[in-house]
């Protein structure tokens, strides 16, 4: 399976933006990029999905390299609410169209 | 948004026990589902990927006779732990979609804690 790279832990300040990477040099040409998040003891939460071009919706935007090997999730405003275990997950033909969660980034949001 | 129900949200059970879990999706039909678990502090796990009237697909290292999958219904998804025991105790979660590919969103429940004796 093609693996993601994020970094472990991020902090931010209420009401700034967010900018959560995710690295995915391996990535196929037929993979989705998704993210998800989890807050605790919550099963978790679609956030937003791509392919190639850049993608928003309520909840945020996902920025894509031109050539696929990362992206970026950007939340617009932090809130407290926003803290949570963020999942950047490839999702393609290779994991029969499941989701495998790697360790994903831990946002700390902080008043 | 779709809604997906797990059923029960949490349960304690004594160790050689059986267990069932049940994944409803509610305002959808789920051609497919997928059962997860997660132990404390570690990320989900996929368990198995169910598709309506198929037999489960598991990934490697979960027993397929221990963790029994039943996806009878385009609404319904069940988990059973077959004789439990304490290092069963995790966090199972389900997720289901209704369109195959890697288009589309899933859609998770809200996980069942087991606890084994």
């Amino acid at each position: 399976d093609a693996k993601t790279t994020q970094p472990n832990s991020m902090e931010s300040n209420e009401e700034e933006p967010v900018h959560l990477p995710c690295n995915h040099s391996t990535i196929s040409g037929t993979d989705y990029i998704h993210w998800y998040r989890q807050l605790p003891s919550q099963g978790p939460e679609y956030v937003i999905h791509g392919l190639t071009s850049n993608v928003n919706n309520r909840m945020a935007s996902l920025a894509i390299a031109e050539d696929r090997k990362s992206s970026t999730l950007i939340l617009h405003r932090a809130t407290l609410r926003d803290a949570a275990v963020y999942y950047c997950i490839l999702r393609g033909s290779n994991s029969g169209y499941a989701l495998n969660f790697g360790k994903g980034t831990s946002l700390l949001v902080t008043p | 948004g779709a809604v997906v129900s797990q059923h029960p949200s949490w349960v304690i059970c004594k160790s050689g026990t059986s267990v069932k879990i049940e994944c409803r999706s509610l305002d959808f039909q789920a051609t497919t589902m997928f059962w997860y678990r997660q132990f404390p502090k570690q990320s989900l796990m996929l368990m198995a990927t169910s598709n309506e009237g198929s037999k489960a697909t598991y990934e490697q290292g979960v027993e397929k006779d221990k963790f029994l999958i039943n996806h009878a219904s385009l609404t319904l998804s069940t988990l059973t732990v077959t004789s439990a025991h304490p290092e069963d105790s995790s966090f199972y979660i389900c997720s289901a979609t209704t369109s195959g590919g890697a288009n589309g969103e899933l859609f998770f429940g809200e996980g069942s804690r087991l606890t084994v004796l």
